[in-house]
């Protein structure tokens, strides 16, 4: 039971390279998110989806795209990095029902120098 | 517009009941409380939840006051593997899914 897995768990950029983060999560769970995490700070929501073809904004979602063209996956895009993208991505997914309980991957940890 | 509000931090000592609280004043009657923890380097772990009554599970129980507008995370006996942050969240019953998690509580057992 995999549950939700993100790839890389490492990775540095160059200032304005681009990259995908990926996640996939084999819950059959409809909610995926994605959340950064700056050094010693919360949890920032970047963007989320409550089902394929269906993705909305969170609290960050500047310099990020996504797309949710399956339930498996939820690839976050960063085309132009910047320093300011410096952060631990967590992936998550969850199913519908309000009182189920959130499934974290292990995150990547992205540097942009 | 958070809507938890936690201590930054708080410290206990090993082998010692912990009371984690939090503050949600606005919450709406079909918000269900949930708290995570992340410990350090990891992604944050499901603790537990809960909409009116306590709650109990292996990991720790979740106390809701009566008029739910605030609640206490309980470990029962900390020990070292307990120091984590840890968040409470709310989430409604309607489908809004934008979860935002706050700065949560640093939690440190004193050995």
């Amino acid at each position: 039971n995999a549950g939700v897995t993100q790839t890389p768990k490492f990775r540095i950029l160059k200032i304005g390279q681009s990259m995908t983060l990926q996640c996939t999560q084999d819950m059959n769970h409809n909610y995926m998110y994605w959340y950064r995490q700056d050094p010693g700070m919360g949890l920032k929501l970047i963007y989320y989806s409550v089902g394929a073809g269906i993705t909305d904004k969170g609290e960050v979602p500047n310099g990020y795209n996504v797309s949710r063209s399956t339930t498996e996956d939820f690839p976050l895009r960063l085309e132009l990095a910047a320093p300011s993208q410096t952060s631990v991505y967590f992936c998550a997914s969850s199913p519908r029902q309000s009182n189920s309980p959130l499934h974290f991957g292990n995150g990547t940890r992205l540097t942009v120098t | 517009d958070a809507k938890t509000t936690q201590p930054n931090s708080m410290e206990s000592n090993e082998e010692e009941p912990v009371h984690l609280p939090c503050n949600h004043s606005t919450i709406s009657g079909t918000d269900y409380i949930h708290w995570y923890r992340q410990l350090p380097s990891q992604g944050p772990e499901y603790v537990i939840h809960g909409l009116t009554s306590n709650v109990n599970n292996r990991m720790a129980s979740l106390a809701i006051a009566e008029d739910r507008k605030s609640s206490t995370l309980i470990l029962h006996r900390a020990t070292l593997r307990d120091a984590a942050v840890y968040y409470c969240i709310l989430r409604d019953g309607f489908g809004n899914e934008k979860l935002t998690f706050g700065t949560g509580t640093r939690l440190t057992i004193i050995p």
